[in-house]
């Protein structure tokens, strides 16, 4: 159980355009959904918390207008990265935390990352 | 400001030893703590989590926390090569968003 994915694994685009990245937790329901990015050799930065229903909340220093996050079901949320640059490659992680927990409990299921590199 | 620190390492240990690795927290109202395997190029796996102070054992892993102290620790029996990877703390604190607070991770090498 405690199963997510992520679509796609990799992908690579031209720089100026826009990327979707999907995560969906698969076998249980998410109230919360986190999106991390990682650089090679780097330790894990999130990014913002996606909750159902309503806007997500982003770490300081990320751009909401560029790393738009949609989280329009308990079992998916989307994060796009607009206007993609070469800086913006990186590996990009989901999680989600399980409804049926505590959520001060509530250990976080990872996606097996997107891996984007601009070109 | 919430910190969570280990050390970068590398640990290295012979297969078959104990690997301990360490963690340590800064806030007091942390209630959950989490240990995640990384390997390299892979996102992290959930290996344990303890929420009350003592050891709990799955397999060959045994998380130890020490609430007093502000540590929490994963023991790793009959270390094995497969074991090598980045081993990530995180800790969630009561209150607020629940958000966890991530190490940077501790590297462990198991040489054969």
């Amino acid at each position: 159980g405690a199963v997510v994915s992520q679509h796609p694994s990799w992908v690579i685009c031209k720089s100026g355009t826009s990327v979707k990245i999907e995560c969906r937790s698969l076998d249980f329901q998410a109230t919360t959904m986190f999106w991390y990015r990682q650089f090679p050799k780097q330790s894990l930065m999130l990014m913002a918390t996606s909750n159902e229903g309503s806007k997500a909340t982003y770490e300081q220093g990320v751009e909401k207008d560029k790393f738009l996050i949609n989280h329009a079901s308990l079992t998916l949320s989307t994060l796009t990265v607009t206007s993609a640059h070469p800086e913006d490659s990186s590996f990009y992680i989901c999680s989600a935390r399980d409804r049926g927990r505590s959520p001060g409990l509530g250990e976080q299921y990872f996606g097996p990352g997107t891996r984007l590199t601009v070109t | 400001q919430k910190e969570v620190e280990q050390n970068s390492g590398p640990l290295s240990v012979p297969e078959g030893a104990i690997a301990s690795l360490n963690c340590t927290y800064s806030d007091r109202g942390s209630q959950s703590f989490f240990w995640y395997r990384q390997y390299s190029g892979k996102s992290p796996e959930l290996i344990m989590f303890i929420y009350s102070n003592g050891d709990k054992e799955d397999g060959r892993f045994t998380a130890q926390l020490n609430k007093a102290s502000q540590y929490v620790s994963l023991l790793i029996r009959d270390s094995q090569p497969s074991d090598s990877a980045t081993y990530l703390c995180a800790v969630n604190i009561m209150g607020g968003s629940y958000i966890p607070t991530f190490g940077r991770g501790t590297s462990l090498i198991v040489h054969p």
